[in-house]
């Protein structure tokens, strides 16, 4: 049981190129996020999902894109990065209800 | 608007003595209240929770207080032991928002031996 896994650990990109972060969870968990977590300041909440196929817009999703196309997975896109974008990102996931969110160990990203 | 504020970046504590963490809030909507740790490279790790119909919830060393007037609550660790420096944080959540979290800034919590 790995609980929420994230790949890759690190990653460093080039100003306006692209990537895909991928969280996987195998609790069979309905609610997955994206957060990023800057210096000095609580996680803030990207996007959210409520289940495979859904996907919502969180306290500061603009750059970002997500998918869920599978109940174990979420995906967060960069499309264009941009240095404001160096952060790390945790992804969690949840069962229903009023329940403890389950994080993977972040990935850490820079933009140049 | 910070919903949720934790107005202490730092603490450092004595082995063995009692540790406190304060957090505050404004929405007087929020039902469910959590406590998470976090060390270096790592990410949050649940450590405990508290509904509002409740003013205290224990789990071994740790209590949660909550003061619903003052819309506070308090992390005590009793006693603190060198494994609990980390950052510590406070998060809120309310049913009508699905329980999604809203965090505070963390408190980095230093036990000096």
């Amino acid at each position: 049981n790995a609980g929420v896994t994230q790949t890759p650990k690190f990653r460093v990109l080039k100003t306006g190129q692209s990537m895909t972060l991928l969280c996987a969870q195998d609790m069979n968990h309905e609610y997955m996020y994206w957060y990023r977590q800057d210096p000095g300041m609580g996680l803030r909440l990207i996007h959210y999902s409520v289940g495979e196929g859904t996907t919502a817009k969180g306290e500061v999703p603009d750059g970002y894109n997500v998918s869920r196309l599978k109940k174990q997975n979420f995906l967060l896109g960069l499309e264009s990065a941009a240095p404001s974008q160096t952060s790390v990102y945790f992804c969690a996931s949840r069962s229903r209800g009023p329940d403890t969110q389950y994080f993977g160990p972040g990935t850490r990203l820079t933009v140049l | 608007d910070q919903q949720v504020k934790q107005n202490s970046p730092s603490l450092s504590v004595q082995e063995g003595r009692i540790s406190i963490l304060n957090c505050d809030y404004t929405n007087s909507m929020f039902d469910y209240f959590l406590w998470y740790k976090k060390y270096p490279a790592e990410g949050p790790t649940f450590l405990i929770s508290i509904s509002s119909i409740k003013d205290k919830n224990e789990d071994g060393r740790f209590t949660v207080f909550l003061n619903k007037s003052a819309k506070h609550l308090s992390l005590h660790i009793v006693p603190s032991q060198p494994g609990d420096s980390a950052v510590y944080f406070c998060a809120a959540s309310e049913a009508y928002s699905n329980y999604q979290l809203i965090w505070g800034a963390g408190t980095k919590l230093i036990i000096k031996p």
